[in-house]
This record gives structure tokens, C-alpha cells and sequence, in this order.
């Protein structure tokens, strides 16, 4: 089975733009988590996606989204970019959440 | 107080040595994730317990849910378990909280 891939690897923007980020789960999984990983912060978690519906959330602000598609592909949001967005975002996969989760390589954003 | 607080925040150790990595929770969990990551960014699950002991190949990882607190041992370490491990609680609600993770750095 293919792993968790995620799009783009690598972003820049500035502040006051948008992104959008990319996960494709492994194959049957339905359940996808999204987190972001900070040198300050460490990991964190972002929101979780089951069935095309946002299951929970972490404690972001409202900039931060997320949706989910009929196949499980996920995507994720920020707006109004800022600088300490600046981050590594990961996303895992699991079967329904609550087996091991997989984790795909990451995005690594960079807000100038 | 974090919610998932692990020690040592960094650690280093010859080749072969046995090591531990400790990990205690103040929230009630679902389940206790082991994590490890390389440079570059790169996550691996190694385990998820609920409860007793989990081994696989030189890794073992307990959990005392009285004590809420878990360990995760390595046997006859090597240079290429040299990576950040992180523990994670996670909730019915299965959002995780994150230790900040024990550096690990084995030396030939």
C-alpha cells in the first residue's frame, strides 16, 4: 500500500495570503488528523476529519481550516497568513481513529 | 503543567547501552502513542497502548494506567535509533496532546 502522501513538500508565502495543503490518506483509511509542529510549540493538534465531517478540532483560530473529500483526500486551510504560521503540518491517516495513525512526510511552510 | 510531560528532554548514549524514555499524563487517554522522528521531519508510529506491554524487535513500551506514566525502552541501542521520540495521549475524542519529545543520540 502507498503511505501518506502530502502536497506540496515544501511552501512559501507571505503574510496576508492563503494556503492550502494537501493529504492523501492510505488507501481505506477514512479517519485523517492534521497537526503543527513548531520548535516553540512542539506538535500540536489542528482538527480531525472522519467520513467528509470535521470530528474534532484543536485550539486554533478560526484562520485554520480543513475540509474532506468522498475519497478521504483532505485538505487544509490557512488564511491571513501570519508569521509564526510559519511550521511543519503534518497529517495522518487511520482506519476510523482509533487504531495507529500514519503519518505522511509533511509540509514544511515558511510565511515571510 | 503540560499534559504529556516526558524525560529526559535529551539524551545520549553509547552504542549497545539500554535506554529509557519516560512519559507521564495528567489527562484521561483512549490510548498512549509512541512516535519517533528523524531529521527532516519524518514520523513514525512505533506503538499505541491502552494497557501492559508492547515489543517490537529491540523496542518495548509499557504503560501503568494507575500511574499514568509509560516508558519506552530501547535494547542494545545503535546509531540509527538516534532520532527524537515523542509521546502522545489521545482522547475518545482522538485528539492527541504531545510531550515535547526526548532527543536521542546514540554514539559509535
Amino acid at each position: 500500500k502507498a503511505g501518506v502522501t502530502q502536497t506540496p513538500r515544501y511552501l512559501i508565502k507571505t503574510r496576508g495570503q492563503q494556503v492550502t495543503l494537501s493529504c492523501s490518506p492510505i488507501s481505506g483509511h477514512r479517519s485523517v488528523s492534521w497537526y503543527q509542529q513548531t520548535p516553540g510549540q512542539g506538535l500540536q493538534f489542528l482538527f480531525e476529519y472522519f467520513s467528509e465531517t470535521q470530528r474534532n478540532k484543536g485550539n486554533f483560530p478560526g484562520r485554520f481550516s480543513g475540509r474532506q473529500f468522498s475519497n478521504s483526500r483532505s485538505e487544509m486551510n490557512v488564511s491571513t497568513l501570519e508569521l509564526g504560521d510559519s511550521a511543519l503540518y503534518l497529517c495522518a491517516s487511520s482506519f476510523d481513529g482509533s487504531y495507529g495513525q500514519f503519518f505522511g512526510p509533511g509540509t514544511r511552510l515558511t510565511v515571510l | 503543567k503540560n499534559e504529556v510531560e516526558q524525560s529526559p528532554q535529551n539524551l545520549t548514549a553509547q552504542e549497545g547501552e539500554f535506554i529509557t524514555i519516560n512519559c507521564s499524563y495528567s489527562v484521561g487517554i483512549s490510548a498512549l502513542h509512541w512516535l519517533q522522528q528523524h531529521p527532516g521531519g519524518g514520523i513514525v508510529s512505533l506503538f499505541m497502548l491502552s494497557s501492559g506491554k508492547k515489543k517490537h524487535g529491540r523496542l518495548i513500551a509499557t504503560i501503568n494506567i494507575q500511574e499514568k506514566h509509560s516508558s519506552l525502552h530501547i535494547t542494545a541501542s545503535h546509531p540509527r535509533d538516534s532520532a527524537v521520540y515523542i509521546c502522545a495521549a489521545s482522547s475518545n475524542n482522538n485528539d492527541m496532546r504531545f510531550g515535547a519529545g526526548t532527543r536521542l543520540t546514540v554514539k559509535p
